[in-house]
């Protein structure tokens, strides 16, 4: 079954403590993306990929890092999480072939206390 | 980037046609039109996009304005399972990009 999965799904943790949430894809997607949705808010664009070893910021990029060393993988690294990064968290995937359809993983929700 | 702009929420009754607008007067000659819904507890799922042209497909209708200005997402048969935020989101063609704004919330009841 074609879908993107995130890790982990539910995460309470504490300010400093550095994190890792997992993005992985099993379409061979090239382009990944991470979101933030907040109340209010919508969703907001964190980093993106087009490619392995190619990132960029999206518009909230502060406190946040990626890496892709591999076409599947699109992790997630707050080094020293603060309160205001307590949200909930959407990885998606697309290829060039079909850049309108973004899938999106299920969500991981972070509370930083 | 060009912006749109939806009502927070909006109401039909199940069976009955739902017509979702969404203005975008910025809009560029290369944005795409794309629209996506929320489920509740769930992540987006995409439902249909268009560049000029009316597109249909299974899960809904897309109807563009001449001066592509605006749009309208339409759902031909409300269903309860319909019940979601709607995003009207621009893209421009040479990107993958999407910006996500507040959407609508829709209510179906039965």
């Amino acid at each position: 079954e074609a879908q993107v999965t995130q890790n982990p799904r539910y995460l309470i943790t504490v300010t400093g403590k550095k994190l890792t949430v997992t993005c992985s894809q099993n379409m061979n997607h090239e382009y990944m993306s991470w979101y933030r949705q907040d109340p209010g808010l919508g969703l907001r664009q964190i980093y993106y990929s087009m490619n392995v070893e190619v990132t960029d910021k999206g518009d909230v990029p502060e406190g946040y890092k990626v890496s892709r060393k591999e076409k599947r993988n699109f992790p997630l690294i707050l080094e020293s999480p603060s309160p205001n990064q307590t949200s909930l968290y959407f990885c998606a995937s697309s290829s060039p072939g079909q850049p309108y359809e973004q899938y999106f993983g299920p969500g991981t929700r972070l509370t930083v206390t | 980037d060009a912006k749109t702009t939806q009502p927070n929420s909006m109401e039909s009754n199940e069976e009955e046609p739902v017509h979702l607008p969404c203005n975008h007067s910025t809009i560029s000659g290369t944005d795409y039109i794309h629209w996506y819904r929320q489920l509740p507890s769930q992540g987006p799922e995409y439902v249909i996009h268009g560049l000029t042209s009316n597109v249909n497909n299974r899960m809904a209708s897309l109807a563009i304005a001449e001066d592509r200005k605006s749009s309208t997402l339409i759902l031909h048969r409300a269903t309860l399972r319909d019940a979601a935020v709607y995003y009207c989101i621009l893209r421009d063609l040479n990107n993958n990009d999407m910006r996500f704004g507040a959407g609508t919330r829709l209510t179906v009841k039965p």
